[in-house]
């Protein structure tokens, strides 16, 4: 089966903080991908990658970066948090070869206050 | 970009019941999946149907893609089937993922 985790199920942070979300898939898959979850907004492609160091911005890139230095590991950076980056942040990922499938992990609900 | 309609927006019915949910998508695409978001969040997969129909227990769907829609069929609805599900699509870009775009969801009640 495949697993993808994130770090956190629940995390809450000050406005103006550096945040660290981590993901890591166990399927060797070469895509992975940044979703955000808003009431009325919906689910939001913020960015993605199909290969170790290489990303792609998504609809909402604007006040996040993100990371990826080992295939298995893709992280979410909110360099200064604010108060609009509450919500339900979704990892997922994908073959890319033998199947675009994605499949995604748990979730982190942020609250920044 | 890509557009993905969803109806109806909410359902309720009583247990046993069967029900169809629609996804409208405004272009060719590649990948199209199915999901049911339990009450913790997560993201479950139902099906990944570009095309054609699949079926899994009580539940089948159906893609036509070339008249741009897909179904979703649920049968003798049980308690545990309430909750949200959405439907996304993908469409690649230089023969690369390019992320999902996703329907707004149907908020589905089963009523014991």
């Amino acid at each position: 089966d495949v697993k993808v985790t994130q770090s956190s199920r629940y995390l809450v942070k000050r406005t103006g903080e550096k945040v660290f979300l981590e993901c890591v898939q166990d399927m060797d898959h070469e895509n992975m991908f940044w979703y955000r979850q808003d009431p009325g907004l919906g689910l939001r492609l913020i960015y993605f990658s199909y290969d170790v160091k290489m990303k792609e911005k998504g609809d909402i890139p604007e006040g996040y970066s993100v990371s990826r230095e080992k295939k298995e590991r893709f992280s979410l950076i909110l360099e200064s948090a604010s108060t609009n980056q509450t919500s339900m942040y979704l990892c997922a990922s994908s073959s890319g070869t033998n199947s675009y499938e994605q499949y995604f992990g748990p979730g982190t609900r942020l609250t920044v206050t | 970009g890509i557009q993905v309609e969803q109806s109806p927006p909410d359902l309720i019915l009583q247990e046993g019941a069967n029900s169809t949910l629609r996804c409208n998508f405004s272009d060719s695409v590649n990948n199209l999946q199915w999901f049911h978001q339990n009450p913790w969040g997560q993201l479950i997969n139902l099906f990944y149907i570009p095309s054609g129909t699949k079926q899994n227990g009580r539940l089948s769907a159906t893609t036509v893609a070339t008249e741009r829609y897909s179904l979703l069929y649920i049968s003798s609805s049980q308690t545990t089937d309430s909750g949200v599900y959405f439907c996304a699509v993908e469409r690649y870009s230089g023969g690369g993922a390019d992320g999902l775009t996703f329907g707004k969801g149907t908020h589905l009640i089963i009523q014991p």
